[in-house]
């Protein structure tokens, strides 16, 4: 099984800020890692797919990167509406798993 | 739009089986390439692949619980379900119903469309 590691666990930052949040598999996954937006009471949303590609709909402030092993999610600016949690998640092997999440809240 | 709906009792006593169904509509659960699969989420935790199953009834499941989870599928329905023995109060969680196709590229070979989860609770 892949597990993948999300850090930090928590990122406290205001409004307009830079988030950088990280994902590390256990071994390679290629670019094969997606990453999900989680707000309170609802199921997650697809932000990043294949490591870099935003899903439909999402904005250019939304970023991805990385290969193999390391991932990053970039928020370049944070609006009221992302602080929220985010989970990775890989396709390349069976089982399907998903990071532990970081949660970015308002500092 | 395609939307996907859970179903289910929402309180479960331990050592019995847990039964949801999933609904889909503004499509066919025939059409395409696609594996319908079931993800849980315990209060306050992450997320957990459960499995998938595609509309040929090819299942694939998480070896974690691969023991006590069956995933079948009615074309006729429309509808896909999930049951999970032997339940624990581990096993409470809201469980979501979500999509992502087996071929090709692209967003949809992630988990593109979700149903909006449907809380579970184990006790007695």
């Amino acid at each position: 099984e892949i597990v993948l590691t999300q850090s930090p666990v928590t990122l406290s930052l205001s409004p307009g800020e830079r988030a950088t949040l990280s994902c590390r598999a256990s071994q390679s996954v290629g670019s094969y890692l997606a990453w999900y937006q989680q707000k309170p009471g609802q199921a997650p949303r697809l932000l990043i797919y294949d490591a870099s590609n935003r899903a439909t709909g999402i904005p250019a402030r939304f970023s991805g990167s990385g290969s193999g092993t390391d991932f990053t999610l970039t928020i370049s600016s944070l609006e009221p509406e992302d602080f929220a949690v985010y989970y990775c998640q890989q396709r390349t092997n069976w089982p399907l798993t998903f990071g532990g999440g970081t949660k970015v809240e308002i500092k | 739009q395609l939307q996907l709906q859970e179903s289910g009792p929402g309180l479960v006593k331990p050592s019995e089986t847990l039964s949801l169904t999933c609904t889909v509509s503004g499509g066919s659960i025939r059409s395409g390439s696609y594996y319908w699969g079931w993800i849980r989420q315990p209060p306050g935790k992450g997320l957990e692949w459960i499995g998938s199953i595609s509309y040929g009834g090819s299942t694939y499941y998480n070896p974690s619980l691969k023991s006590r989870v069956t995933i079948s599928v009615d074309t006729s329905k429309n509808q896909f379900y999930l049951e999970l023995s032997s339940v624990t109060a581990a096993d409470t969680a809201v469980y979501y119903c979500a999509r992502r196709d087996y071929y090709g590229s692209g967003q949809s070979r992630y988990f593109d469309y979700w149903g909006q989860g449907t809380l579970v609770t184990v006790s007695s």
